[in-house]
């Protein structure tokens, strides 16, 4: 298996503008995490869906974030407006119900800054 | 007070020393603990997995779990260069089910 990608890798954008970050996680899996990574603040969870299904938002920082999961291949994070303060790097992560559930596989992150 | 505890470092060692990394966490309902290293401009990896108290050995890492004093360490003997990366800890249990909550992770330096 490819593991889960994520793109794009890097994102430089204005401050303003909508920010798209994509996910496809490891086929068969049924649980996808959002986090966020900064030096001040670490890896923070943002949202996590299970079968699809949103289950927990309560990590997303304000409206102007939002996620989505159409079906069990694709997730879509989305910041409209960006703000500087959004630059960091942005992680999905996948992983299986079952006697290994609690390990999650992660992707290469996308570095997004907001200028 | 958050959840999980964990020193952030930075820690810098001479290659070959033993190198013991640690957490604390509040919540008694934690039941799995895991390890993830993290290298440079990547994603999280995990390393170690464990269930409940004890020491798991896997090759130079040993994992282990203290769950009445709430507190788990990652010891590597003999540490290397290619050992230099950030060390998470990830705790999961009770009513989060499948969800993750990690440590701020340690920074770790093994020079030649």
């Amino acid at each position: 298996d490819a593991g889960v990608i994520q793109s794009p890798r890097h994102e430089v954008t204005e401050m303003g503008q909508e920010v798209t970050l994509r996910c496809k996680p490891i086929s068969g899996h049924d649980y996808l995490f959002w986090y966020r990574q900064t030096m001040m603040r670490g890896l923070e969870l943002l949202i996590y869906f299970n079968n699809n299904v949103p289950i927990d938002d309560s990590g997303m920082p304000e409206d102007r974030f939002s996620a989505k999961m159409p079906n069990a291949s694709f997730s879509t994070l989305k910041i409209q407006p960006s703000e500087p303060r959004d630059s960091a790097v942005y992680f999905c992560a996948s992983s299986l119900m079952g006697a290994a559930k609690n390990i999650q596989y992660f992707g290469a992150g996308t570095r997004l800054s907001v200028l | 007070q958050k959840e999980v505890e964990q020193d952030p470092g930075p820690l810098s060692v001479p290659e070959g020393a033993i190198v013991s990394l640690n957490c604390t966490y509040s919540n008694s309902a934690f039941q799995y603990f895991m390890w993830y290293r993290q290298y440079s401009r990547k994603g999280p990896e995990l390393l170690m997995y464990t269930y409940s108290s004890g020491n798991k050995e896997d090759g130079r890492f040993t994992a282990q779990v203290d769950k009445s004093s709430k507190y788990i360490s990652l010891f590597i003997r003999d540490s290397q260069p290619s050992d230099s990366a950030t060390y998470l800890c990830a705790l999961a249990g009770g009513t989060s089910y499948g969800k993750l909550t990690f440590g701020q992770g340690t920074i770790l330096t093994v020079h030649p």
